[in-house]
């Protein structure tokens, strides 16, 4: 079967760096997302890796590593607007996405 | 700016009741997306469409059916609502022809109580 896993809920301080990471068994890849959703609100894009490697993107990064199947998003210089659920999802062979459950990200002052 | 509107944010409804939720996106895409969003599961794939007229059978289509009689909008029809159907439903769409890349954008969701 298909499998995305990612922490349900980290926690860290303002002014801080956090990793929250995505592991993933999918048949085929075409493709890692990273979106964030606030409570009530939709989910928006932040990031996509096709190849191996660090994207960086201002104070959010993601990395890729397909051999392992392992991804993260990294966030720096966090603020309390970053409290957020960040959902990692993969597109499989048939382009079809995969979703993990969501990483709860609590932000203290 | 890009939109995706879900006309309810809140519904409440009855077991047995028929339930329409509509999804309208103003970008011209041919691609429609109905999802449901429930606490610890990823989001869940229920219908798709590609092009009007046209629709595709997701992870978990039963109990559900959907309409796409016109490119901008896409309606998620519940014929007779449960209680395992009350959940967070997310709509969303992408342009052009699928590939890695396509992003999708989302609505702000609709949260539906069955009691």
């Amino acid at each position: 079967g298909q499998n995305i896993d990612q922490p349900t809920e980290m926690t860290a301080t303002e002014g801080a760096i956090v990793q929250i990471n995505c592991t993933y068994q999918t048949s085929g890849f075409n493709g890692l997302f990273w979106y964030q959703q606030h409570a009530g609100e939709a989910p928006t894009f932040l990031s996509y890796n096709v190849l191996d490697g660090l994207e960086e993107k201002g104070r959010f990064s993601s990395f890729l590593s397909r051999s392992k199947g392992y991804s993260y998003l990294l966030l720096k210089e966090l603020q309390m607007k970053d409290s957020a659920s960040y959902l990692c999802a993969v597109k499989d062979s048939n382009y079809q996405l995969i979703w993990g459950a969501g990483t709860k990200l609590i932000i203290k002052p | 700016d890009v939109k995706v509107t879900q006309s309810s944010r809140y519904l409440v409804k009855r077991t047995g009741e028929k339930v329409f939720l509509e999804c309208v996106q103003d970008m011209d895409h041919e691609n429609m997306f109905w999802y449901r969003q429930d606490p610890g599961l990823g989001l869940r794939l229920i219908y798709f469409s590609y092009d009007v007229k046209m629709k595709e059978k997701g992870d978990i289509p039963e109990g559900y059916s959907v309409s796409r009689e016109k490119k901008e909008r896409f309606s998620l029809i519940l014929e007779s609502a449960s209680t395992n159907q009350t959940s967070m439903y997310l709509c969303a769409s992408f342009g052009g022809r699928a590939s890695g890349a396509n992003v999708l954008t989302f609505g702000a969701g609709s949260r539906l109580t069955v009691l």
